[in-house]
């Protein structure tokens, strides 16, 4: 089974503060993505990757960046946390190709303050 | 990005009545994914469909990929308590990146026993 595993269930921390958030899948999948999930929004992709070292911005890239020097390893990055960026964060792998389905890890909920 | 419309929002239903939810496209997709999540967990896939007009089942579920191309639903037969939960479907659009897929905004469904 394809494990996507994210370093954290749950963080908090302080506005202004720099913070990593980290993905790691058990795969080989070329594809990485980073989304937000928020009531009433849905998913909201933020950066995704499509090889070592490469990544686009999704819809929601402000204030956010991304790390990928490992094909397995996809990091989130916050600058300068904000209180407008508390939400559930979930890192999402896929296969390259047309048809393959995105394996998601179990989220880490994050609150700024 | 994409927009993908899906709905309803919310249901809430008894036990063992069967449920229904759609999501339309304004482009065509050529990957419809449904996806199931639990509260405070990451999505897990329940049913992929990669042809036009195709039809299948896991379970209790039944998912259908529509004629048009940009259009699919969701059936749940028999609902149970644990069924609960967000549905999310997800579409990747012919022509454009194989990398994103497109989401919708989610179906909370609640089921009363």
């Amino acid at each position: 089974d394809v494990k996507v595993t994210q370093s954290s269930r749950y963080l908090v921390k302080r506005t202004g503060e720099k913070v990593f958030l980290e993905c790691v899948q058990d795969m080989d999948h070329e594809n990485m993505f980073w989304y937000r999930q928020d009531p009433g929004l849905g998913l909201r992709l933020i950066y995704f990757s499509y090889d070592v070292k490469m990544k686009e911005k999704g819809d929601i890239p402000e204030g956010y960046s991304v790390s990928r020097e490992k094909k397995e390893r996809f990091s989130l990055i916050l600058e300068s946390a904000s209180t407008n960026q508390t939400s559930m964060y979930l890192c999402a792998s896929r296969n390259r190709g047309g048809n393959t389905e995105a394996f998601f890890g179990q989220g880490t909920r994050l609150t700024v303050v | 990005g994409q927009q993908l419309n899906q709905s309803p929002q919310s249901m809430f239903i008894q036990e063992g009545e069967d449920v229904s939810m759609n999501c339309t496209s304004s482009s065509i997709f050529n990957t419809w994914l449904w996806y199931k999540q639990d509260p405070g967990e990451g999505p897990v896939l329940l049913i992929a469909l990669y042809k036009a007009g195709e039809l299948t089942s896991n379970g209790r579920l039944t998912a259908q990929f529509g004629i048009t191309r940009k259009d699919s639903f969701l059936n749940i037969s028999a609902s149970i308590p644990s069924d609960v939960g967000i549905y999310f479907c997800a579409g990747q659009f012919s022509g454009g990146s194989n990398y994103k897929l497109t989401f919708g905004k989610g179906t909370l469904l609640t089921v009363n026993p």
